[in-house]
């Protein structure tokens, strides 16, 4: 069964530096998402991706976060500059055409800001 | 703003007995309500999803209703077995948007 991957599964970076996650939907999907969940808390809306571009945003989605999608297979989210509140477990998600809500989940990216 | 509750943070029941999860939410006009269990340090694994003009969904063990009235969905596991045990999340969805907004969790364990 086709599933969302996602690089690092463990990342430990310095207050300040940038980071970048990496993800790989499942291949024929056609939106892209990323949320975060600080430990102990809410799964968050960051971003969604369409047609190459941003379609929506949360007010966490702010100047210090990008996301890409570099070529046909991956989709990144870059942080410019991390903060201690980064820290969180970040999930990739991707849903297909004509069935878009239903939203598969990347095992995530483990962020610690040191 | 709006806001989701899921009934507990926690619930335990003994294995072979039905669980019942409860979503609750208010200031919110969803086009359609899911289920996602979520196993600790994993991403969220969808389960159910149940539009606002469905009364009720089922899917083998598990079954969710969903109330636009009393703004509720309830989510069943029949016949619960101890590999049930995780954390259920409910999200709701709206059609003019593709964000998912997350309620907290229940954590079910099943008993042996």
């Amino acid at each position: 069964e086709p599933e969302v991957t996602q690089t690092p599964s463990h990342q430990v970076t310095q207050m300040g530096q940038e980071v970048i996650l990496r993800c790989v939907p499942i291949s024929n999907h056609l939106y892209f998402y990323w949320y975060r969940q600080i430990l102990g808390q809410k799964v968050e809306f960051l971003v969604s991706f369409y047609n190459n571009e941003i379609s929506e945003k949360s007010e966490i989605f702010d100047d210090q976060f990008s996301v890409e999608r570099p070529d046909g297979s991956n989709f990144t989210l870059k942080i410019r500059s991390t903060k201690l509140e980064d820290s969180a477990m970040y999930f990739c998600a991707s849903s297909a055409k004509g069935v878009r809500e239903t939203q598969y989940f990347g095992p995530g990216t483990r962020l610690l800001v040191l | 703003s709006q806001k989701i509750e899921q009934n507990s943070e926690a619930l335990n029941i003994q294995e072979g007995k039905t669980a019942t999860l409860t979503c609750n939410y208010t200031n919110y006009s969803p086009a359609y309500l899911q289920w996602y269990r979520q196993d600790p340090g994993r991403g969220p694994v969808f389960l159910l999803l149940i539009r606002e003009n469905e009364k009720e969904k089922r899917k083998e063990r598990l079954k969710v209703t969903f109330d636009t009235t009393l703004k509720q969905s309830l989510f069943h596991i029949t016949a619960s077995q101890p590999a049930d045990s995780a954390t259920y999340l409910c999200a709701l969805g709206k059609d003019s948007a593709r964000q998912l907004t997350f309620g907290s969790g229940t954590q079910l364990t099943v008993l042996p």
